[in-house]
C-alpha cells in the first residue's frame, strides 16, 4: 500500500529550529510532487509549497517563501519541511500530500508542531 | 492570488437528504478544481478532481459539477459518516488556494 508517513509531534520554543519529514513508500516517489499544507488550530488548509524529489525543483506560496525551506532526499524517498527560527504563530498541523497534477490524492497523517515558551 | 469562497459555512442535513455545497472562485478556473473531505482528527481525503471526476474509491453519492467560477459538490443521500468539513481547492494558477470550508452536520 502506497502511503506517506510523517514524523511525530514536536514541541519547540520560539527561536528554535525544526525539520520535519514525510517518507513515502513505493517506487514512484520521485515521479510525483510532494506538497506541504498548513492547518492552524481550528482553521482551514493553506498550501505552503511543493517539491519534486526527482530533481528537487520547488515552488513556494508567496505567503511562505522565505519563512520555510522545503527539501528532499530521493535516495530515501523523503521530503522535508524546515524552519530556522520558529514563532508561536507556526503552531499548527502540517500535512504532506502527493500530487501529480496539482490536486492532492494521497496525504500523510500530519505532524503537529507546537511552539511555546 | 485566486480567492476561493465556500458557502454556506455550516450545513445541517437529515440522513438520506441531499446536501449541496458551493464554491466560488475570484476568477475563472476552467475545470481545475478539487474537493476534499476532512473528518475530525484526520487528514483530508480527495473526493473530486477536474471539477467532476470522482477519486478512486469515492462513493457515487458524491458528485461535483460546475466550471469557470461556480462549482458545486452534491451528496445525494447523506450518510452519518459524511459528517465532516469539505474544502474546495483550485489548481488553475499559482499559488494553489483552498476555500475556507463548509462544515456538514447531520440533523
Amino acid at each position: 500500500e502506497v502511503q506517506l508517513v510523517q514524523s511525530g509531534a514536536a514541541v519547540k520554543k520560539p527561536g528554535e529550529s525544526l525539520k520535519i519529514y514525510c517518507k513515502g513508500s513505493g517506487n514512484n516517489f520521485i515521479n510525483y510532487w510532494i506538497a506541504w499544507v498548513r492547518q492552524m488550530p481550528g482553521k482551514g488548509l493553506e498550501w505552503m509549497g511543493m517539491i519534486k524529489p526527482g530533481d528537487s525543483e520547488t515552488r513556494y506560496s508567496p505567503s511562505f517563501q522565505g519563512q520555510v525551506t522545503i527539501s528532499a532526499d530521493k535516495s530515501i524517498s523523503t521530503a522535508y519541511l524546515q524552519w530556522s527560527s520558529l514563532k508561536a504563530s507556526d503552531t499548527a498541523m502540517y500535512y504532506c500530500a502527493r500530487t501529480s497534477a496539482n490536486w492532492f490524492d494521497l496525504w500523510g497523517q500530519g505532524t503537529l508542531v507546537t511552539v511555546s515558551s | 492570488e485566486i480567492v476561493m469562497t465556500q458557502s454556506p459555512a455550516t450545513l445541517s442535513v437529515s440522513p438520506g437528504e441531499r446536501a449541496t455545497l458551493s464554491c466560488r472562485a475570484s476568477q475563472s478556473l476552467s475545470s481545475n478544481l478539487a474537493w476534499y473531505q476532512q473528518k475530525p482528527g484526520q487528514a483530508p481525503r480527495l473526493l473530486i478532481y477536474g471539477a467532476s471526476t470522482r477519486a478512486t474509491g469515492i462513493p457515487a453519492r458524491f458528485s461535483g459539477s460546475g466550471s469557470g467560477t461556480e462549482f458545486t459538490l452534491t451528496v445525494s443521500s447523506l450518510q452519518s459518516e459524511d459528517s465532516a468539513v469539505y474544502y474546495c481547492q483550485q489548481y488553475n494558477d499559482w499559488p494553489l488556494t483552498f476555500g475556507g470550508g463548509t462544515k456538514v452536520e447531520i440533523k
